[in-house]
């Protein structure tokens, strides 16, 4: 079946515009996760969906970044007033059910490489 | 202390050698642990999962003790193929995103 997927593939724009990211999750998956690496560090975590409520925004960096998720499915990123510090990959990940141990492996999508000029 | 600990490497094996990356955490209360791989400009993929009888995949083994909080990725026989960056993750519990440890990477030659 099909994995994550994510939209659009790159991004560049500048500083100062909204940018919009999407995701659409495997199909049935409950779960579905946001995080961000930037160039050579680690994956950083933003945000967590359990449906289409988020139990957990802690890892949101600022006010300029939000995410909704719609039909249990789709989610998506905002960032405003996009800076330069935000240019990263954005990943998305989902997992079947993650209130099990046994189905709570996450599985990632190829991300959206953002540029912020 | 960070949540998840790594040797960053570089790891640099021949063909055929067999290698072994560490990886400490530091919540007693995890439940779940996992290796991913990364590649150069790619997402991170599940390599295995760990469990704490342990549990190998053909050239891979993975180990957990809980007690020391510790987790163990052994490599035999490596391939070219192999080059990336190894992942340690953990999942603090369940229903919440995945910590990642900044990963090591092992660069395989021939």
């Amino acid at each position: 079946g099909a994995g994550v997927s994510q939209s659009p593939s790159n991004k560049v724009t500048e500083k100062g515009k909204d940018v919009e990211l999407r995701c659409d999750p495997i199909s049935g998956h409950t779960a579905l996760y946001w995080y961000r690496q930037r160039l050579g560090q680690g994956l950083e975590f933003l945000i967590y969906f359990q449906g289409n409520s988020a139990p957990d925004k802690s890892g949101l960096p600022s006010d300029r970044f939000s995410a909704e998720r719609t039909g249990e499915s789709v989610s998506t990123l905002t960032i405003q007033r996009t800076q330069q510090e935000d240019s990263a990959v954005y990943l998305c990940a989902s997992s079947l059910n993650p209130l099990a141990v046994s189905t709570d492996t996450q599985y990632f999508g190829p991300g959206t490489r953002l540029t912020v000029l | 202390r960070k949540e998840v600990e790594q040797d960053p490497g570089p790891f640099n094996v021949p063909e055929g050698a067999t290698v072994a990356f560490n990886c400490t955490y530091s919540n007693s209360a995890s439940q779940s642990f996992f290796w991913y791989r990364q590649d150069c400009r790619k997402e991170p993929k599940l390599l295995m999962s760990v469990y704490s009888s342990g549990n190998e995949d053909g050239r891979f083994t993975a180990q957990l003790n809980r007690a020391s909080q510790y987790i163990s990725l052994l490599i035999r026989d490596s391939k070219l193929s192999d080059s990336a960056t190894y992942l340690c993750v953990v999942n603090r519990e369940a229903g919440t995103a995945l910590i990642f440890g900044k990963g090591t990477t092992l660069s395989v030659s021939s």
